[in-house]
């Protein structure tokens, strides 16, 4: 069956826009994550949806990032007022259930985000 | 706080030459431990888990308790073994995956 699939696959904007990353999980898949790779970082955590329970915001960097997840399939992640350092790829993952009762993570292609 | 260490940004072996990538962590509880692989062009993809005790293309890893450790070794390298490997860990509650910073493996002919 299909994966992760995120979109859009690129995604260019200037500096001071808004924009959106959509993210479609697993059919079935429980739990969704939200990871961010900047350059010549590793993976950073953002966000996780587990069901109808509140998300963990945790990760988030500022409160100019916010996500959904709307009728525990589709998620969307929205960054307002973009930043030069909000470059990055965006990356989506989603599980069967919580990780830690071994259920490992499954991860999209990712949106590579480029702020002008 | 969770943290894993990769200390190597890249390790260059020939093929056929043994490898080991390095992944020390620090976790309070009892953490799960995870090798996930990218090769070129791909998405990142789970290669294995200390859980399941299991080798994947020749490749093992056994958690160390004591040394908080949880190295990626392969006695035998291949050319097609060339990509980038991260450590990663989740905590208790299983919410997040904490990764290292990444590994490239370069196997030359």
């Amino acid at each position: 069956g299909a994966g992760v699939s995120q979109s859009p696959s690129n995604k260019v904007t200037e500096k001071g826009k808004d924009v959106e990353l959509r993210c479609d999980p697993i059919s079935g898949h429980t739990a969704l994550y939200w990871y961010r790779q900047s350059l010549g970082q590793g993976l950073e955590f953002l966000i996780y949806f587990q069901g109808n329970s509140a998300p963990d915001k945790s990760g988030l960097p500022s409160d100019r990032f916010s996500a959904e997840r709307t009728g525990g399939s589709v998620s969307t992640l929205t960054i307002q007022r973009t930043q030069q350092e909000d470059s990055a790829v965006y990356l989506c993952a989603s599980s069967l259930g919580r990780t830690n009762h071994n259920q490992p993570q499954h991860f999209g292609d990712g949106t590579r985000l480029s702020i002008l | 706080a969770q943290r894993v260490t990769q200390p190597e940004k890249l390790l260059s072996v020939f093929k056929g030459a043994p490898v080991e990538l390095k992944c020390n962590y620090s976790y309070s509880g009892s953490p799960e431990l995870f090798w996930y692989v990218q090769y070129s062009r791909q998405r990142l993809q789970l290669l294995l888990r200390h859980i399941s005790r299991e080798s994947i293309k020749g490749f093992t890893a056994d958690l160390n308790k004591g040394e908080t450790s949880f190295h990626l070794k392969k006695p035998f390298a291949q050319e097609e073994d060339s990509a980038m490997y991260y450590c990663a860990l989740t905590n208790n509650a299983g919410n997040m995956l904490t990764f290292g910073g990444g590994t490239r493996l370069m196997v030359k002919p």
